[in-house]
């Protein structure tokens, strides 16, 4: 258990479904991220959020959408996917993301995500 | 851009000392990650250099050479359930305050009895 919690653990929707991916740490951080990861790929960065401020968004398409309401929460909005969209999503936080805190992030297990 | 190399697969016995090897590229180095994944759980954290020379934690050290532009993650006395993919992750100084990790593609450790 590494204080962070993601629900779903699978999901699987077809290409016109709505869905959401949630993800909650209790470790009093002040960031939180989604990664994608795929087989036989690297794990992507995909959001990055900082005192529920995004830093960052990798270039996702926007068929993907994020919503953090607070430190704790982040959310992962989900709508007209393709079937490459099929992977593995996981949600980390950290203490905060300058010097060596962005270094040291806490993963969940994932959403596995079937897009069909 | 960046870029990260390290090896797809490594196998070892128990016992045995492992190094696994991550070379990389970035406009600007601020450090490097190690990080463990079991099949099928979340990246764990194991180590972080920000400067160079080894860090000890346990069975297991992480060395960084900057100069080099490479880094190792070395394993002792290794046990079955040590089997598991192994990333490095550095991060470019442009992304310093957005916290932009790039992680390379995974070394996946098979260790044998």
């Amino acid at each position: 258990e590494t204080g962070v919690t993601q629900t779903p653990r699978h999901l699987v929707m077809g290409m016109t479904n709505k869905k959401s991916l949630k993800c909650e740490q209790h470790l009093g951080h002040n960031a939180m991220y989604w990664y994608k990861q795929s087989a036989k790929k690297p794990l992507e960065l995909m959001f990055v959020y900082n005192f529920k401020e995004q830093t960052e968004n990798n270039s996702v398409p926007s068929r993907f959408s994020p919503e953090c309401p607070n430190s704790s929460h982040l959310f992962l909005h989900l709508h007209t996917l393709q079937p490459e969209d099929s992977a593995l999503y996981l949600c980390a936080s950290s203490q905060g993301t300058s010097g060596s805190h962005g270094y040291e992030q806490y993963f969940g297990p994932g959403t596995r995500l079937t897009v069909t | 851009g960046q870029s990260l190399e390290q090896p797809s697969e490594v196998t070892a016995v128990e016992g045995a000392i492992v190094q696994i090897n991550c070379t990389y590229q970035t406009s600007g180095f601020y450090g490097l990650s190690w990080y463990q994944q079991h099949d099928g759980g979340a990246p764990t954290f194991l180590s972080y250099n920000g400067l160079d020379g080894l860090e000890e934690t346990g069975r297991f050290s992480s060395f960084l050479s900057r100069s080099d532009s490479y880094g190792y993650l070395l394993l002792q006395e290794l046990q079955m359930k040590d089997s598991a993919s192994y990333f490095c992750a550095v991060r470019d100084k442009t992304y310093n305050q957005g916290g932009k990790l790039i992680f390379g593609q995974g070394t996946e450790l098979s260790v044998k009895p």
